[in-house]
């Protein structure tokens, strides 16, 4: 069964560094998201992106983030300075068409330190 | 705007009782809903999902879900728990109409079912 892959499982950052976080969706898949849940909160919408652009992002999404689909394949979330307040489960997600479900990856821990 | 207020944050049953889990949701346009499972240190993986066609909706494992419009409501039951239920579930709601649509989730119901 085709499923949204995502790495690293676990990334460990220095606050002011820069990450990408990357996610593969799955392959016949054109809508592409990022949520993140900080420990013991509910699951946040930061972006989507459809057609090589955004769609839809939340204010958290501000200009410290960004996203990139450098490829047919990758999905890709970059933070350009890390704060201790992004550490969080990201989650990438994907769907065929954007009213349709969307298909969870199993996340990116991300702890800055 | 969406919103979903899932109330009970945990919720213990036995082994082979009910589970209800409550969801209300608030919606300016007609809503599509969902239901997620979430085990500890995994993803979210759809239980069931309302998208405008029957009310009932049946998922995997047993689970179901009734959306009434009246009542602002898409509470998800199984009539029997399993101790492989025990998870934290997510309602979730989106705009029934538009293209790409984010999903606004609830914040949780930890399920622990009792041997």
């Amino acid at each position: 069964e085709p499923e949204v892959t995502q790495t690293p499982s676990h990334q460990v950052t220095q606050m002011g560094q820069e990450v990408i976080l990357r996610c593969v969706p799955i392959s016949n898949h054109l809508y592409f998201y990022w949520y993140r849940q900080i420990l013991g909160q509910k699951v946040e919408f930061l972006v989507s992106f459809y057609n090589n652009e955004i769609s839809e992002k939340s204010e958290i999404f501000d200009d410290q983030f960004s996203v990139e689909r450098p490829d047919g394949s990758n999905f890709t979330l970059k933070i350009r300075s890390t704060k201790l307040e992004d550490s969080a489960m990201y989650f990438c997600a994907s769907s065929d068409r954007g009213y349709n479900e969307q298909f969870f990856g199993p996340g990116t821990r991300l702890t800055v330190l | 705007a969406q919103s979903v207020t899932q109330l009970g944050s945990h919720v213990s049953v036995s082994e082979g009782a009910l589970v209800l889990l409550r969801c209300n949701y608030s919606s300016s346009v007609p809503p599509y809903l969902f239901w997620y499972v979430q085990y500890p240190n995994q993803g979210l993986q759809l239980l069931l999902k309302y998208t405008s066609a029957a009310t009932l909706v049946k998922g995997i494992n047993g689970f179901e879900a009734e959306f009434k419009k009246s009542e602002t409501s898409f509470h998800l039951t199984k009539p029997s728990a399993h101790m492989s239920d025990a998870a934290e579930y997510f309602c979730a709601v989106t705009p029934g109409s538009g293209s790409a649509r984010q999903l606004t989730f609830g914040s949780g119901t930890q399920l622990t079912v009792l041997p």
